[in-house]
């Protein structure tokens, strides 16, 4: 069974450019995650989808970050402008819907200039 | 609210040697409880999940760890590492209510280095 698929998993842009993490989940999963991690911290999270819904986007920063998960499946996330503090990793997690465990991608290391 | 507090950032041990990992939660609800290891640039991968039952739970690699509800802890164990070991390791907790959503909340790492 293939895992949950991120790409790119490197990327170097300067400061107010435009960037976006695209996932895969495992399939058959319709819970779909997006966490960020800092250096040397643990991951928080950004957004939860349950299909294509955005259930909880509390913590997503509005003014710059956005989401999306058009056909309940794959899901993309931006940041535009992009600010030298945004320099992480961004990690994908999927899980079924009510499951107790999520199962991450290897991450997209995003580092701004 | 959830908080996990991992009380050793970093862990040097050598080969062949135990170690031990703790982790303290905190939070008014039941909880189900996690260990994820992560190798560098790499994602995370879970090493063994607490849900219910026994206290004593076994996961890959080797590893265990023990749920105390008075202690609030969650300590994971191995009793003998070997080099690829070497890693990153995240507690972490969940509400196992489903209008939680199931959000994992993660303490902040052990690095743990296995010196040969």
């Amino acid at each position: 069974e293939a895992g949950v698929v991120q790409s790119p998993r490197y990327k170097i842009i300067e400061k107010k450019q435009p960037v976006a993490f695209w996932c895969n989940p495992i399939s058959g999963h319709n819970t779909l995650y997006w966490y960020l991690q800092n250096l040397g911290q643990g991951p928080e999270l950004l957004i939860r989808y349950e299909n294509e819904e955005a259930v909880d986007d509390s913590q997503l920063p509005k003014d710059r970050f956005s989401a999306e998960r058009l056909k309940g499946v794959d899901s993309t996330l931006k940041i535009q402008p992009a600010e030298l503090g945004d320099s992480a990793v961004y990690l994908c997690a999927s899980s079924t819907v009510g499951g107790d465990t999520q199962y991450f991608g290897p991450g997209t290391r995003l580092t701004v200039l | 609210a959830q908080s996990v507090t991992q009380l050793d950032s970093q862990v040097p041990v050598f080969e062949e040697a135990p170690v031990e990992l703790r982790c303290n939660y905190s939070s008014s609800v039941s909880v189900y409880l996690f260990w994820y290891v992560q190798y560098p640039n790499q994602g995370l991968q879970l090493l063994l999940k607490y849900l219910s039952g026994s206290t004593l739970v076994k996961g890959i690699n080797g590893f265990e760890a023990e749920f105390n509800k008075s202690q609030t802890s969650f300590h994971l164990r191995k009793p003998s590492v070997h080099i690829s070991d070497t890693a990153e390791y995240f507690c972490a907790v969940s509400s196992p209510w489903r209008a939680a959503g199931n959000k994992l909340t993660f303490g902040g790492g052990t690095r743990v280095l296995v010196k040969p």
